[in-house]
């Protein structure tokens, strides 16, 4: 998708093993954000930030941490990944113009799969 | 906890009928209201924001929003097999930055 580039966009992991997902945006938006998406689930934030230089937990963020690197950049790490880890990962990205009242806007997204 | 609440589906339209989809939702401070479509293997892609009651058309799409009743609809129009998909509803959080999402319905365009 034009303007949210995620890499890698499938990925096979052992157990234990740990990863970063890249998420770069080139639309100089403010919020990012990092989802999972399990079959039938939905939706699920693991953190977010706001804007450059802060992050914040989302409904899901164990096993998980991120980096806001720049402006452009978000990643999300799995230290040590565990097969409940296995899911799409999908970077969002959101201009900042008040309390979420912007859609947001998202990658290609990470297909991740923990053996 | 605040939620937002979709029928999962599927949802089965003929080709050319109408095809209504519902979201509920339970914050009632919520201003925001936004309907994804996502094609199987592929990233949510915005079609439609509200952010008034009363109705939002594009093209085929049209957007109902009642805050008084805390639902939001999406209608297409001639429905086509190219609409088959899940589709979203998310609500914004009035505390922070965050999108409430709902699970999704699926729609079945038959031909």
């Amino acid at each position: 998708n034009a303007g949210v580039t995620q890499t890698p966009k499938f990925q096979v992991l052992k157990t234990g093993q740990s990863m970063t997902l890249q998420c770069a945006q080139d639309m100089n938006h403010n919020s990012m954000y990092w989802y999972r998406q399990d079959p039938g689930m939905g939706l699920r934030l693991i953190y977010y930030s706001a804007s450059e230089g802060t992050t914040d937990k989302g409904e899901v963020p164990n096993g998980y941490n991120v980096s806001r690197l720049n402006k452009r950049e978000f990643s999300l790490r799995l230290e040590s990944a565990a097969p409940s880890q296995t899911s799409v990962y999908f970077c969002a990205i959101q201009p900042q113009t008040g309390w979420g009242n912007q859609p947001q806007h998202f990658g290609d997204g990470t297909r991740l799969s923990i053996l | 906890q605040k939620e937002v609440e979709q029928n999962s589906g599927p949802l089965s339209v003929p080709e050319g009928a109408i095809a209504s989809l519902n979201c509920t939702y339970s914050d009632r401070g919520s201003q925001s209201f936004f309907w994804y479509r996502q094609y199987s293997g592929k990233s949510p892609e915005l079609i439609m924001s509200i952010y008034s009651n009363g109705d939002k058309e594009d093209g085929r799409f049209t957007a109902q929003l009642n805050k008084a009743s805390q639902y939001v609809s999406l209608l297409i129009r001639d429905s086509q097999p190219s609409d088959s998909a899940t589709y979203l509803c998310a609500v914004n959080s009035n505390s922070n930055y965050q999108l409430i999402w709902g699970a999704g319905t699926k729609l079945i365009i038959k031909p």
